[in-house]
Order: C-alpha cells, then sequence, then structure tokens
C-alpha cells in the first residue's frame, strides 16, 4: 500500500541554520504530496503541496521539490527562525485519493 | 471564529466508560474526518464522511461509531473505552474528497486511566 517515511527526529538547529527534512514515498501512480505543520497544542496546518513531477511547493520560506526518479519530497528552508519549531507532517494522495496517508512526522527544535 | 472546532479539548475518564467528541466546521467544506494520533505523534485516519455519507472506515474497532447528523458536523462516540484508546483525536474537514487540503481542529486529547 502507499507509505510515506520521514527522517526520525529531533532535529536540533540554531537560528538562521539551514533546514532540511528527508521524506520519500511509495505510492501507486503519481501521487500529489504535501507538507503539513504542527505548532505545540495545535492541529496540523498545510504548508505547501506538490500535484506532479518537477512541481515545487513553497510557502513560508520553506520549499519541496516532487521528485519522481528519487521518489521524494524533502522540505528544505535556508534560514530557519525560533519560530519554526514544531512537527513536519510528509503526506500524500494517490489519483482519485479519499485521504491523506501521512509520515510518522519529524519534530524541529530551534535554538536562539 | 473558528474553522474547525473540538469539543472537549481535554477528558480523562475510566476504563470501561462511554465518551463523545463533538467536531463542527463553519467552511463550508462537504468532506469531514476524524485522525488519531499516539503518543509518538503518527497520525491515521479512521473515518471520512462525504455529505454525511461514510466513505471510509479504516479497520476501527466496533467500539468506534461516527455520526454526521449534517454536513457541519461530525461526533466520534466512543463505548468501553480501553486504555490504548488515550490518544489525541483530530477532526478535520476538507473542500473534497480529493484535494488533500485538509483543515483540522485543535484535537481533542483522551486519557483513559
Amino acid at each position: 500500500g502507499d507509505s510515506v517515511t520521514q527522517m526520525e527526529g529531533p532535529v536540533t538547529l540554531s537560528e538562521e541554520a539551514f533546514l532540511t527534512i528527508n521524506c520519500t514515498y511509495t505510492a501507486t501512480g503519481y501521487p500529489s504530496l504535501f507538507w503539513y505543520v504542527q505548532y505545540p497544542g495545535e492541529g496540523l496546518q498545510l504548508l505547501l503541496k506538490a500535484t506532479k513531477a518537477d512541481d515545487k511547493g513553497s510557502n513560508k520560506g520553506f520549499e519541496a521539490t516532487y521528485r519522481k526518479e528519487t521518489t521524494s519530497f524533502h522540505l528544505e528552508k535556508g534560514s530557519v527562525q525560533v519560530s519554526d519549531s514544531a512537527v513536519y507532517f510528509c503526506a500524500l494522495g494517490s489519483p482519485g485519493f479519499q485521504k491523506l496517508v501521512f509520515g510518522t512526522g519529524t519534530r524541529l527544535l530551534v535554538s536562539p | 471564529d473558528t474553522a474547525v472546532s473540538q469539543t472537549p479539548k481535554y477528558l480523562v475518564t475510566q476504563m470501561g466508560n462511554d465518551k463523545s467528541i463533538k467536531c463542527e466546521q463553519n467552511l463550508g467544506h462537504d468532506t469531514m474526518y476524524w485522525y488519531k494520533q499516539d503518543s509518538k505523534k503518527f497520525l491515521k485516519i479512521m473515518f471520512s464522511y462525504n455529505n454525511k455519507e461514510l466513505i471510509i472506515n479504516e479497520t476501527v474497532p466496533n467500539r468506534f461509531s461516527p455520526k454526521s447528523p449534517d454536513k457541519a458536523h461530525l461526533n466520534l462516540h466512543i463505548n468501553s473505552l480501553e486504555l490504548g484508546d488515550s490518544a489525541v483525536y483530530f477532526c478535520a474537514s476538507s473542500p473534497g474528497t480529493n484535494t488533500g487540503e485538509l483543515f483540522f481542529g485543535e484535537g481533542s486529547r483522551l486519557t483513559v486511566l
């Protein structure tokens, strides 16, 4: 079945460091890919998405590129802030999907 | 105005009890979901409703019964609570079944003692 694998956390960075959170997927067909973010005590929010190969999703300084050849959708940010501390979830939806399949989440901790 | 609201936010109860969690969305969305997040943050879908019709029931025990009185509400009733039911339950809504853009509530933390 469809699945998403994310790097284990926590990822601990200093403010202004470069961020990469790895995400790879297994799916039939050509899924849509998503990154969601969960701030402490809150529900998940959609951060960015990409619906086809080579698409780049971006929002709030975060980017991720849909790489079909490596079945990956890594999340990057050039300069993290303390306020980016949260849990980040990679997710996929297969064509005609009725649900999202989420990865296990990666906690990011940014210190001043 | 909160887009997706859940009540209660916290629920502590004894094993064997029955409890309900309510969810309401004011976004005009057709589709609503219940997700369960365990202590390791793993998020798994339980149910999905589209226009009050059940479309996903993801091998959830019969003790869990969702109910959608209208498309703005999706409630979750749990009978005979077990220790393993302790988790955070998230309600979510989306404009359709395959947009991928889910709007989540703040979660309801259920603790079974």
